[in-house]
């Protein structure tokens, strides 16, 4: 079955620069969500999006910014980059009802800011 | 707002025997609950979760957990432990009141030895 895809798997910057992390959800899947998990660090909920709208929003960086296209792939935009934004970015992925079908997680995307 | 305790940094318990990890919530509406695994350097996977109906809820490589309204607990449960088991757990949770988003637990990692 098809997963969550995040690309790509792992990046590397330096300070001040500028990084663009990729998620594709589940066919049929309207709504996504990013997660922010330090190193040692339980996952933080950054923002979400359902049917290429803004849902909820969570300790996102202002210097961060994100959208849902018209094929429900989500970008992670992440300018300014500073040495704390290294961690793993996770995406996942449900249908509106997610309580029901759940949520599906990405592999994640391993950004390290040097 | 919700939020997820996991009072435990690491369990360790021996290869066969019986194995808990603790989480307690707290929310304003009703709690839809969720565990997730995590092996090093991958994503999350998603074990089991309790939305309504019986408490018991049984999940994925032999793993259940209870959920207890009493008590705002919903601790995850393996009759016999393997050394397989060893990663990294995950609690969440949703608010029935506060959008669609989890909000994790710190983890608790789990080392079983032989």
């Amino acid at each position: 079955a098809a997963g969550v895809i995040q690309s790509p798997r792992h990046l590397i910057k330096e300070k001040r620069e500028t990084a663009t992390l990729k998620c594709y959800p589940i066919p049929r899947h309207d709504t996504v969500y990013w997660y922010q998990q330090g190193p040692g660090q339980d996952p933080q909920f950054l923002i979400s999006f359902y049917e290429k709208m803004q849902s909820d929003k969570g300790s996102i960086p202002d210097r961060f910014s994100a959208q849902q296209f018209s094929d429900y792939h989500s970008e992670l935009n992440m300018s300014s980059l500073e040495l704390g934004d290294s961690a793993l970015y996770f995406c996942a992925s449900s249908n509106r009802d997610s309580v029901i079908y759940g949520y599906t997680f990405g592999s994640g995307t391993r950004l390290t800011v040097v | 707002a919700q939020s997820v305790a996991q009072p435990e940094d690491q369990v360790n318990v021996a290869e066969g025997n019986p194995l808990t990890v603790k989480c307690t919530y707290s929310v304003s509406g009703n709690p839809y609950l969720f565990w997730y695994v995590q092996y090093p350097n991958r994503g999350l996977q998603f074990l089991l979760k309790y939305i309504t109906g019986d408490n018991l809820v049984k999940g994925s490589y032999g793993f259940e957990a209870e959920f207890n309204k009493s008590q705002t607990s919903f601790h995850l449960k393996k009759p016999s432990a393997l050394v397989s088991d060893s990663a990294l757990y995950f609690c969440a949770v949703r608010d029935s009141n506060a959008g669609n988003m989890l909000t994790f637990g710190g983890g608790t990692r789990l080392m079983v030895k032989p």
